[in-house]
């Protein structure tokens, strides 16, 4: 079993339209959590870390279930700039640790 | 946020030659710096933990003798492919955690690395 398994996609959603992510993580003992997003050939960037009680920045709601082991991303009102490869991101430690990355979702906005 | 920078960002070597790829943190102290490989498709995999003045720690599966990780200084991290092969063609990429105040790895551009 994959450590983070997450849907690749990709998805096609329209401009303005809600769009929510999965990923599962099978290793009990993580203790942080991200969403990462990667464009095309280029380095992953930290999009929001992910905390127990579920948080918000903008547009973007994270939400975890430990007891399932379970993340989601939620994006509202999508924009065309919104088009990437999302990545659920583990670790034990935070910043200090290496990070178990999923293998991304890939979501395509549509004009 | 902190800054990491990678050299160079591309290149392509012929097999059986070394390749080196430098990783700086330009604006904080790296105490910590990792090194991650993405093939196509597929998501990127820590290779290696190292701390300054430290020997790397390798994951299961990763060569040490063929990659070979330096730390010397609070900025400035190598990984020198050894005797490249066409299968070593990947996408190689830093990250440093350390003084930037910040609980968060920065992630250098990465190295896109082609082996003929």
């Amino acid at each position: 079993r994959k450590e983070v398994e997450q849907d690749p996609g990709p998805f096609n959603v329209p401009e303005g339209a809600t769009v929510a992510f999965n990923c599962t993580y099978s290793n009990s003992a993580s203790q942080s959590f991200f969403w990462y997003r990667q464009d095309c050939r280029k380095e992953p960037k930290l999009l929001m870390s992910v905390y127990s009680s579920g948080n918000e920045d903008g547009r973007f709601t994270a939400q975890l279930n430990r007891a399932s082991q379970y993340i989601s991303l939620l994006i509202r009102d999508s924009k065309l700039s919104d088009s990437a490869t999302y990545l659920c991101v583990v670790n034990k430690r935070g910043g200090a640790d290496g990070l178990t990355f999923g293998k991304g979702t890939h979501l395509i906005i549509q004009p | 946020g902190a800054v990491v920078s990678q050299h160079p960002s591309w290149v392509i070597c012929k097999s059986g030659t070394s390749v080196k790829i430098e990783c700086r943190s330009l604006d904080f102290q790296a105490t910590t710096m990792f090194w991650y490989r993405q093939f196509p498709k597929q998501s990127l995999m820590l290779m290696a933990t190292s701390n300054e003045g430290s020997k790397a720690t390798y994951e299961q599966g990763v060569e040490k003798d063929k990659f070979l990780i330096n730390h010397a200084s609070l900025t400035l991290s190598t990984l020198t492919v050894t005797s490249a092969h066409p299968e070593d063609s990947s996408f190689y990429i830093c990250s440093a955690y350390g003084t930037s105040g910040i609980d968060e790895q920065f992630f250098g551009p990465g190295t896109r690395l082609t082996v003929l």
